[in-house]
């Protein structure tokens, strides 16, 4: 089945240790998103792929880095992970314009 | 500023009965469209309506668009306890893949 896939379902991590998740889709979308979700809050656009087009949003910390090395993949690296940045962080794929499919997402704890 | 937000935040409801929540945005969209969240999970989504629609039905939900008021209702009908979750409204925030999600609306209904 086609769908959006994102490893690992839970991370924990030190705080300032370097932590990657990852997210990959089989849909062939060619837009990817990268949400932040904290407790009982909404989803939070981090930033976004347009194929190798790059879209930050412009209140994303410069700790949090992505890469889409081809069209099925991308990582969300975290450089220096601090308590505040414990959240389920979403990855989404669509076509331009279209519905979001979202992964199950990857719940982040910071020791 | 939020682009979407949602009311109510809350709703307790019976089985049987319908659900409306309500959703409003700030600026010019291409899109609106609704996602449901179960506890924990990722959000699926339900309806995506145009900015030169109305109105869109899907099974017993039930969106409506209204670009002069800048708001979206969105009704599920005789609901069913497996309808509780959070229901979320994200916009385009003006045509591109920039979506900004409402706060939710939280819905319970019971047995």
């Amino acid at each position: 089945d086609a769908m959006v896939i994102q490893n690992p379902r839970y991370q924990v991590t030190q705080f300032g240790k370097p932590v990657t998740l990852s997210c990959s889709q089989t849909l062939n979308h060619n837009v990817m998103y990268w949400y932040q979700q904290k407790s009982s809050q909404a989803p939070k656009l981090l930033f976004h792929y347009y194929d190798k087009d790059f879209n930050n949003e412009a209140d994303t910390p410069d700790n949090f880095q992505s890469r889409r090395p081809n069209t099925s993949f991308c990582f969300l690296d975290i450089r220096s992970p601090g308590l505040g940045d414990a959240a389920m962080y979403l990855c989404a794929t669509s076509r331009i314009s279209g519905e979001q499919f979202f992964g199950p997402g990857t719940r982040l704890t910071v020791l | 500023s939020q682009q979407g937000e949602e009311d109510p935040q809350a709703l307790s409801i019976q089985e049987g009965e319908n659900a409306t929540m309500n959703c409003s945005y700030k600026t010019s969209i291409n899109n609106l469209q609704w996602y449901r969240q179960n506890s924990g999970r990722g959000l699926v989504h339900l309806i995506l309506i145009r900015s030169n629609e109305r109105e869109k039905h899907s099974g017993r939900l039930r969106v409506t668009l209204d670009t002069s008021k800048k708001s979206s209702s969105l009704l599920i009908t005789a609901s069913r306890a497996a309808d509780t979750a959070s229901y979320f409204c994200a916009t385009d925030a003006g045509g591109g893949q920039n979506f900004v999600f409402g706060p939710g609306t939280r819905l319970s209904v019971l047995p």
